[in-house]
């Protein structure tokens, strides 16, 4: 697709289920980025891959947060023990070149009951 | 560390009035700027940005923001807003040193267009 799309798009879990969120980023784009939006506020950085390499990960909140990139294009976002404070729209932006524009994603929803 | 003020929770103006957006953004340096939209159920889209040159930048949907370096301010306007600009906007600020190339947003303004 010309986009950025992400996968899924809502999701509802149980307090202290794992989960995954999926970011495929414009092909060609070498750097990705994953951020957090809570209700009524404004996204917020989480972390930050060059190609493969996780280069900026200062904005994950805790150590139950973990992102992969493997082979330098589709993106996982993974919460372990997922609690109420982790339900947000988790945003996957893509981009070519160091402060260039970054495209964003739809967004994925995340409910934690 | 930079960051973004938008003191302007709610805006509401009628359709055709002209609007402006507030943005003050707070770097030691001259950052990279931008304001994006987003619409309900939406992902964010670029409006505007500002790297460099001329302060008075154009971008989409007629709109249009200056950089106002004395001010620390990158205010968006439009002259005459249309109904289809009810939407969240967002300003953003890039460190071009320091602080990598993360985007850090304001807390968005919501903007009503009343007919």
């Amino acid at each position: 697709g010309a986009g950025v799309s992400q996968s899924p798009r809502y999701k509802v879990a149980k307090r202290g289920q794992d989960v995954a969120l999926r970011c495929d980023p414009i092909s060609g784009h070498v750097s990705l980025f994953w951020y957090q939006q809570a209700l009524g506020q404004g996204p917020e950085f989480l972390t930050y891959f060059q190609n493969e390499a996780q280069l900026d990960k200062s904005g994950l909140p805790s150590d139950r947060f973990f992102a992969e990139r493997p082979e330098g294009s589709v993106s996982t976002l993974k919460i372990q023990r997922t609690q109420q404070e982790d339900s947000a729209v988790y945003l996957c932006a893509s981009s070519s070149e160091l402060g260039n524009e970054q495209f964003f994603g739809p967004g994925t929803r995340l409910t934690v009951l | 560390a930079q960051s973004v003020t938008q003191p302007d929770i709610h805006i509401t103006v009628s359709e055709g009035a002209s609007l402006e957006l507030r943005c003050n953004y707070s770097y030691g340096a001259t950052p990279y700027l931008f304001w994006y939209v987003q619409s309900p159920g939406q992902g964010l889209q670029l409006l505007l940005k500002y790297f460099s040159g001329d302060t008075l930048v154009q971008g989409i949907k007629g709109f249009e923001a200056e950089f106002k370096r004395s001010q620390s301010s990158f205010n968006l306007r439009k002259p005459s807003v249309h109904w289809s600009d009810a939407a969240e906007y967002f300003c953003a600020v890039i460190g071009v040193t320091g602080g990598g190339n993360k985007l850090t947003f304001g807390t968005g303004t919501q903007l009503k267009v009343e007919l």
